[in-house]
């Protein structure tokens, strides 16, 4: 069964260091993946997604995620962290010929530090 | 944005009795979410509409129903409202006119059961 698995459930950093948030996923086929970002009391926006193709892939808000088959990988990276950038951060699996149905990872909360 | 809106937002019900969330877009498209979100467990989708009265089931949905009697109404109801319902319930609808894997979220309704 396709799963999403978000290994750290919380992390700081201070502002304007890099960060990287991980997602490793279970998936038969070619997945299709993406990143969702939450801020508090809100709802989820998509930052950026993998269908294939490039396998960095750019986002909005100056994300970046890599897709890496081999470790079956799409971790998210930024270079330098803003304090706006503090929000839960959701890494999902699109599932093939199921109306659009996403697997979410469990998620990571980001707290920057100024 | 996308314009979707979730009623009401807060809702304090009681064990066993019956409740309904609505979501309401303006979109016009045809696929439409609920998302349950619980710590730990990420979103899991509980159902999905491709069409008015066309749904299926997602990955929890025991205890719930939904109804679509118009394209921009997605009705959720928990029959017998339990403690373990207790969660925050997004709506979603696709960023196209299909299927999608890109979804944009409503505000969400936070929902505790006594």
């Amino acid at each position: 069964a396709q799963s999403v698995t978000q290994p750290d459930i919380h992390i700081t950093v201070s502002e304007g260091a890099s960060l990287e948030l991980r997602c490793n996923y279970s998936y038969g086929a070619t997945p299709y993946l993406f990143w969702y970002v939450q801020s508090p009391g809100q709802g989820l926006q998509l930052l950026l997604k993998y269908f294939s193709g490039d396998t960095l892939v750019q986002g909005i808000k100056g994300f970046e995620a890599e897709f890496k088959r081999s470790q079956s990988s799409f971790n998210l990276r930024k270079p330098s962290v803003h304090w706006s950038d503090a929000a839960e951060y959701f890494c999902a699996v699109g599932v093939d010929n199921q109306g659009g149905k996403l697997i979410f990872g469990q998620g990571t909360e980001l707290s920057v530090k100024p | 944005d996308a314009g979707i809106t979730q009623s009401p937002r807060h809702k304090v019900t009681e064990t066993g009795t019956p409740v309904t969330l609505r979501c309401h877009q303006t979109e016009n498209h045809r696929y439409m979410y609920w998302y349950r979100q619980d710590p730990g467990h990420g979103l899991r989708l509980i159902h999905y509409s491709y069409g008015v009265k066309d749904t299926d089931k997602g990955e929890v949905s025991d205890g719930y129903s939904v109804s679509r009697s118009k394209t921009e109404d997605f009705l959720l109801t928990l029959e017998s409202a339990t403690s373990s319902q207790t969660s925050v319930y997004f709506c979603a609808i696709s960023a196209r006119d299909r299927a999608s894997y890109e979804q944009y979220f409503g505000p969400g309704t936070r929902l505790t059961v006594t």
